[in-house]
């Protein structure tokens, strides 16, 4: 079946670091790709998505290329903010008709000053 | 403004127990979804409803039951044959490819 795959955390930076959280997915076609975020007591706010092969999402500073060929979509920020503390997660919506969303296990970041 | 109510924020339910967590959505999206989320997990699907009075299982349904009696409200109840319901709850609904989620509520046994 579909998954998610996306690195372990917790993830601890110091603020203006560089930050990349890897997610690979296994679907087949050609599935949507988001990345989420999730503030401490909070529901999930869409962070970025790509909806085919090659797009890149991009939002507030944080940026996610869709790469087929290696069924990745890695987060990157160049410059992190003590405000990007959060949990991450990778989730994919297969193609088609398919309702659900497939999600990562999520990425703990802790950005300090 | 548009958006997802979910309450109560938290809750506290004795064993053997059934709760109910309200979803009010005013967005006029036509589905609706409930996810679990458990720490160090990612959401797991619970059910889902594509339309008034329609709903379907999702991959952990036992011991969850639904109704959508109304396009604007979606509750989920908890019973006593869910062996391990405390969790956070997440309510969410979707328009295209978008997917709205509401603040959650945290449902603990005692």
């Amino acid at each position: 079946g579909d998954s998610v795959t996306q690195m372990e955390g917790p993830v601890t930076l110091s603020e203006e670091a560089f930050l990349t959280i890897n997610c690979t997915y296994t679907a087949t076609g050609y599935p949507s790709l988001f990345w989420y975020v999730q503030y401490p007591g909070e529901g999930l706010q869409l962070l970025l998505k790509a909806t085919k092969a090659d797009d890149k999402g991009s939002n507030k500073g944080f940026e996610a290329t869709y790469r087929k060929e290696t069924t990745s979509f890695h987060l990157e920020k160049g410059s992190v903010q003590v405000s990007d503390s959060a949990v991450y997660f990778c989730a994919l919506k297969a193609q088609g008709g398919s309702e659900k969303l497939v999600f990562g296990k999520g990425t703990k970041l802790t950005v300090n000053p | 403004d548009g958006g997802i109510t979910q309450s109560p924020k938290y809750l506290f339910r004795k064993e053997g127990q059934n709760v109910t967590l309200s979803c009010e959505q005013n967005l006029n999206h036509d589905a609706m979804y409930w996810y679990r989320q458990d720490p160090g997990q990612g959401l797991r699907l619970i059910y889902y409803s594509q339309i008034v009075n329609d709903f379907q299982k999702g991959d952990i349904a036992e011991g969850y039951s639904v109704s959508r009696e109304k396009k604007e409200s979606f509750p989920l109840t908890v019973t006593s044959a869910q062996k391990n319901p405390t969790a956070f709850y997440l309510c969410a609904t979707r328009q295209g490819d978008g997917y709205t989620f509401g603040s959650g509520t945290r449902l603990t046994v005692v």
